[in-house]
């Protein structure tokens, strides 16, 4: 498995504002995953981030909204711009572990946005 | 696209019983995986139990295993000597088999309630 820490744990902002979440991982990864945890819903793939390239969106996320970093192969940023009270969720970071357990998705503790 | 669903939005359980959770999923795909993530009240994701698709052998976890029936597309688990620590949110998820590329797409969930 891996060790996935985000920062922040969770945050309070005000619509219009913007927040950069950071997602750290303790070893190597080719993918990292972002989702989206709206209250009381399931979690929805926002987009996968390469190292290398630009990342892709899932239907309904654009980059302008929710741009990502991926600047080496242990650290992403997810920002969510422009905030409105729509955007409050929690924001989870996940990476699929190597070796025998490629196939597997392990998730960072998340972050908790609420806005105002 | 993959669908998942679990039809249950809460399960009750009295503790040292068993309980399944039902899911089920619509794929086009043969080679695909499929989980089960618990998510306690700490909101973090944890790995229940996977499943790969080309193995017809049930999987099992100590005291959770899956039945798992390819051709009815279903993917049911099993928790057997409930104790009080399972209660939280289980989610299914699906995978395809494209590597290590795919998000995850999840069901919306089940409630579990352990009652003592």
């Amino acid at each position: 498995s891996a060790v996935i820490s985000q920062k922040p744990s969770r945050d309070i902002c005000q619509r219009g504002t913007s927040l950069t979440i950071q997602c750290q991982v303790d070893s190597q990864v080719t993918m990292m995953f972002w989702y989206r945890q709206q209250p009381g819903q399931s979690l929805t793939l926002i987009a996968t981030a390469n190292q290398g390239s630009e990342a892709t969106y899932e239907s309904g996320f654009v980059i302008d909204k929710f741009p990502i970093s991926r600047p080496n192969l242990t650290f992403s940023t997810l920002t969510v711009s422009n905030m409105s009270p729509e955007d409050s969720s929690i924001y989870l970071c996940s990476v699929t572990a190597g070796g025998t357990s490629t196939d597997t998705q392990y998730f960072g503790p998340g972050t908790r946005l609420t806005v105002l | 696209a993959q669908t998942v669903t679990q039809s249950q939005p809460e399960m009750s359980v009295q503790e040292a019983e068993t309980v399944t959770l039902s899911c089920t999923y619509d794929t086009s795909e043969s080679d695909y995986y499929l989980f089960w993530y618990k998510q306690p009240p700490s909101r973090q994701m944890i790995l229940v139990i996977r499943q790969e698709a080309y193995k017809q052998q049930n999987a099992t976890e100590n005291r959770f295993s899956v039945n798992f029936q390819k051709a009815a597309k279903s993917f049911s688990l099993k928790i057997s000597d409930s104790q009080l620590g399972d209660a939280a949110m289980y989610f299914c998820a699906y995978r395809g088999g494209g590597g290590g590329a795919d998000g995850l797409t999840f069901g919306k969930g089940t409630h579990l309630i352990i009652q003592p």
